[in-house]
């Protein structure tokens, strides 16, 4: 099956950072997510981003499906930040979400 | 709007209890649905899925099973818990549109299950 992996596993960063996480995946998707669970496990969405570009506030994703990643920057980092992020894809002609192994992010006052 | 509802919250159960725990989604009609579990500080695993009523696909042999009594409510049980059974049930639903891609997945609130 196709396989999904993050990087980097864990970051620390002071707040007001930069920072840009990867999601690298073995097959071909029709959809993909980004998530962050915060620290109450509640997993929120940030992006359904199978192709291009999106930015949401400090947020923003870009997916290049044709390479296999996809990539999601946070700018000017604040310790609400903190968490897990995930992503999440689905291959064509299934119904199943294949998640990452995460990136655990720390934002330091 | 959309909502998704798990519980309950929390549970503690003694290992070889029996285990139901039920999901309902609001505001939507026809959802994929979906189980996961997520052991303490790893990633989501996806235990089963649902396209339909009494459609349950398991993606994971285990104890546990899934089933579907209504569009909008899905239930995960077990006969007998084990240890290892212990960990983050998340229920999640998507929109289908036949012959249209599907969408965002959203997720519940969780049920914090720990075996003793």
């Amino acid at each position: 099956g196709i396989q999904v992996e993050q990087s980097p596993p864990d970051l620390i960063l002071q707040e007001g950072a930069n920072s840009t996480l990867r999601c690298n995946f073995s097959d071909s998707v029709n959809n993909l997510q980004w998530f962050h669970q915060n620290p109450w496990g509640q997993l929120i969405n940030l992006f359904y981003i199978p192709s291009g570009t999106k930015q949401n506030g400090r947020l923003s994703a870009t997916t290049v499906a044709t390479e296999r990643y996809s990539l999601l920057y946070i700018s000017s980092s604040q310790t609400t930040d903190s968490g897990v992020y995930f992503c999440a894809v689905e291959t064509s002609g299934t119904y199943k979400y294949i998640f990452g192994t995460g990136t655990r992010l720390k934002v330091l006052a | 709007s959309q909502t998704i509802h798990q519980w309950p919250a929390t549970l503690v159960q003694p290992v070889g209890s029996p285990l139901s725990l039920e999901c309902t989604v609001e505001g939507t009609s026809n959802p994929n649905l979906y189980w996961y579990r997520q052991a303490a500080g790893r990633g989501l695993q996806l235990l089963f899925y649902s396209v339909g009523i009494g459609q349950i696909s398991s993606e994971v042999p285990q104890n546990l099973s899934a089933s579907r009594p209504q569009d909008r409510q899905f239930i995960l049980s077990s006969k007998k818990l084990l240890l290892s059974d212990s960990g983050f049930y998340l229920c999640a639903w998507s929109s289908r549109n036949p012959g249209r891609v599907k969408e965002t997945q959203y997720f519940g609130p969780g049920t914090r299950l720990l075996v003793l």
